[in-house]
């Protein structure tokens, strides 16, 4: 069965300090994978995406991730951290062939950066 | 360009009662996918519509259903309401079509709560 698995509840990280949001899969098929962010009371915002390529990805607000195929992980990653980044992360997995918008999630992590 | 509307934002019913909600994509999407937001359960995937056609399909009972018309904009019911039917329920927009990645836009969510 299709799978995410974000380990941490909470990451906590002082604001300027490199933060790491961590995230692993398991899927049939090729797997595309995304970050997304939700605010308090709203909808979800789409940060980036792997879909096949450079291994390194860059999105939205300068985060990045990095795909590794071996360890089935796509953890998150910023240099360097802001207040304005506090929020919820989810990282999702949908699959070729057959996937399309299924996307499956991860149970989310709060990330909290503070001042 | 305007983003992914959901309608009614906020709704309360009592169990035994059935609710429709509404999703208008944005212009030029041709899929409309639905999600469930619980605390308890996470974001699960509903069904998605493509065309007017089910692409897919989540692991909800039948009392859970939607549709799709011609221009796109898409409604999903719950029938014989239950308590933990009370849920964020996001609707998501995308382009669809042979290039899709599974990159979707988010509504706001309709936030329904069962009595």
């Amino acid at each position: 069965a299709q799978s995410v698995a974000q380990p941490e509840d909470q990451v906590n990280v002082a604001e300027g300090n490199p933060l790491t949001v961590k995230c692993t899969y398991s899927v049939s098929g090729n797997p595309y994978l995304f970050w997304y962010v939700q605010y308090p009371n709203r909808g979800l915002q789409f940060l980036l995406k792997y879909i096949t390529g450079d291994n390194l990805v860059k999105g939205s607000y300068g985060f990045e991730a990095e795909f590794n195929k071996s360890q089935t992980s796509f953890h998150l990653k910023k240099p360097s951290a802001l207040v304005s980044d506090s929020a919820l992360y989810f990282c999702a997995v949908t699959w070729t062939p057959g996937g399309y918008n299924k996307l499956i999630f991860g149970a989310g992590t709060r990330l909290a950066v503070h001042p | 360009k305007a983003g992914v509307t959901q309608t009614p934002r906020y709704l309360i019913k009592t169990r035994g009662q059935q609710v429709t909600l509404s999703c208008s994509p944005i212009s030029g999407h041709r899929s409309v996918s639905w999600y469930q937001q619980t605390p308890g359960q996470g974001l699960q995937f509903l069904f998605e519509y493509f065309s007017e056609t089910q692409r897919n399909k989540g692991n909800f009972p039948g009392r859970f259903s939607g549709r799709q018309f011609s221009n796109s904009r898409s409604e999903m019911n719950v029938s014989t309401l239950e308590l933990g039917d009370s849920a964020l329920y996001l609707c998501a927009s995308s382009l669809g079509g042979d290039g899709n990645t599974g990159e979707l836009f988010f509504g706001e969510g309709s936030r329904l709560t069962v009595l």
